[in-house]
Parts: C-alpha cells; structure tokens; sequence
C-alpha cells in the first residue's frame, strides 16, 4: 500500500522569504501523480501544484514550484516570495495513475504553514 | 473545475443520533468521494460514490455506519449514524473532473461540514 509522510508537523516563514516544504513516499508503481493540497482556516481544500511521475521536469505555478526526486521519493514544495494569504495547511497527497477501483488521493498529515509579518 | 456545496457547514449532534450531509456540485460528475478529517489529522477516504451503483467503502468503513447515496450526477448525501462523540470531525465531499490534458482528472473538495457529537 502506498503512504505518504510530512515530516514537518509546523513551519514558519518571513514575509517574502522562501520555504520549502518536504514530503515522502512509499509505493511500487512506476506510474502515478503527486499532488499538493492548500487547506485554508475556511477549510475549503485547494489544489496547489501536481506532478506526473513520468515526467521529469519538476512542475511549477507561479511561486510554487516541486522538486521531485522520483528516485529518493521526494517531493517537496518550494513557496517563494512567502505572502500572508499563504499561511495555511499544506497536504501532500499521491493518486495512483491507472486508478483502479477508485481515484483515491492518499494523504499525508499536513504542514501547518505559518507566514510573519 | 467544480463548485461543491455542503449542507449543513456544521452541527452539533447528541450521542445516539444520525445526521445526513448533503453535497450539492454544479456540473454533472462521474465519481463523488466522501472523506473525514479529524481534528489535527489528515484526510481519510470513507467511500466512492458512482451514480448507479452500490457506494465502495474503504477499509474501516461500512455501509451500516456511513450510509450514502447518489441519487443524480450532481448530489450526494452521506449519512453518519448511531452518532459517537468519536464521530466528531469534518466529512468533506469530493468529485472528480476532467483536467488539463492527458485525461487527468483532477479533484476538487467541498468546504466541508463539521461535526460535533456530544
């Protein structure tokens, strides 16, 4: 089965400074995505980036960008330029390629990410 | 991408009771998924549901604690029964829709319903 591991319970990060956030994996399929939630105190869940496993370029949006190492099962997310919106918690999740019975997203357990002022 | 609805956003509920959550979408949608969070956790998958057929729970799941339905391609409910204190969480609906290219399909969420049982 697969799981997904956030090593970082909390971060905290300045204003307009970077952050990385890390995430691991476990799984022995060769083919799947790689996802990053944002969870705002609303609640309402967002995705924030996604990565295909066949694909080796390291995907970006705007700040957000993924390093993906799909040897080491890593993928961590770097936020640059920190903003006070992104102050929320952050999930890393895995979905199977194929699917199967159900698309399900796997979850880690959150990075509560706070950003100062 | 997908509007989702969820009715109530939160309740407090008394032991031994059942309550029935309502997820309302936008767009006709093949899959719903109910999920749970509970508080300082992570989100756990309970059940898929497809229009049409019987709901397929995840391990730890059943049918008599987490009745669903899905009667249309648009609405869903899920219903928490014999309320335990244990319940208490956030239950988040999901759907899933065509993306960006290559037949990906991406999932949007809810803004879910929180539960309290006393």
């Amino acid at each position: 089965a697969q799981t997904v591991t956030q090593s970082q319970p909390e971060m905290s990060v300045q204003e307009a400074e970077t952050v990385t956030l890390s995430c691991t994996y476990d799984t022995s399929e060769s083919d799947y995505y790689l996802f990053w939630y944002k969870q705002p105190p609303s609640r309402q869940m967002i995705l924030v980036i996604r990565q295909e496993a066949y694909k080796q370029q390291n995907a970006t949006e705007n700040r957000f960008s993924v390093n993906f190492q799909k040897a080491a099962k890593s993928f961590s997310l770097k936020i640059s330029d920190s903003q006070l919106g992104d102050a929320a918690m952050y999930f890393c999740a895995y979905r199977s390629y194929d699917g199967g019975a159900t698309n399900k997203l796997i979850f880690g357990t959150g990075t509560l990410l706070a950003v100062q002022p | 991408s997908a509007v989702i609805s969820q009715k109530p956003s939160r309740d407090i509920c008394q032991r031994g009771t059942s309550l029935t959550i309502q997820c309302q979408v936008d767009s006709q949608v093949t899959m719903m998924f109910w999920y749970r969070q509970q508080p300082g956790q992570s989100l756990t998958l309970i059940a898929t549901a497809n229009q049409g057929s019987e709901a397929t729970y995840e391990s730890g799941f059943v049918i008599d604690k987490f009745p669903i339905s899905r009667p249309n391609l648009t609405f869903s409910t899920l219903t928490v029964s014999n309320m335990s204190p244990e319940d208490s969480s956030i239950y988040l609906c999901s759907v899933e829709k065509g993306g960006q290219g290559e037949g990906y399909n991406e999932q949007f969420f809810g803004p879910g319903t929180r539960l309290t049982v006393l």
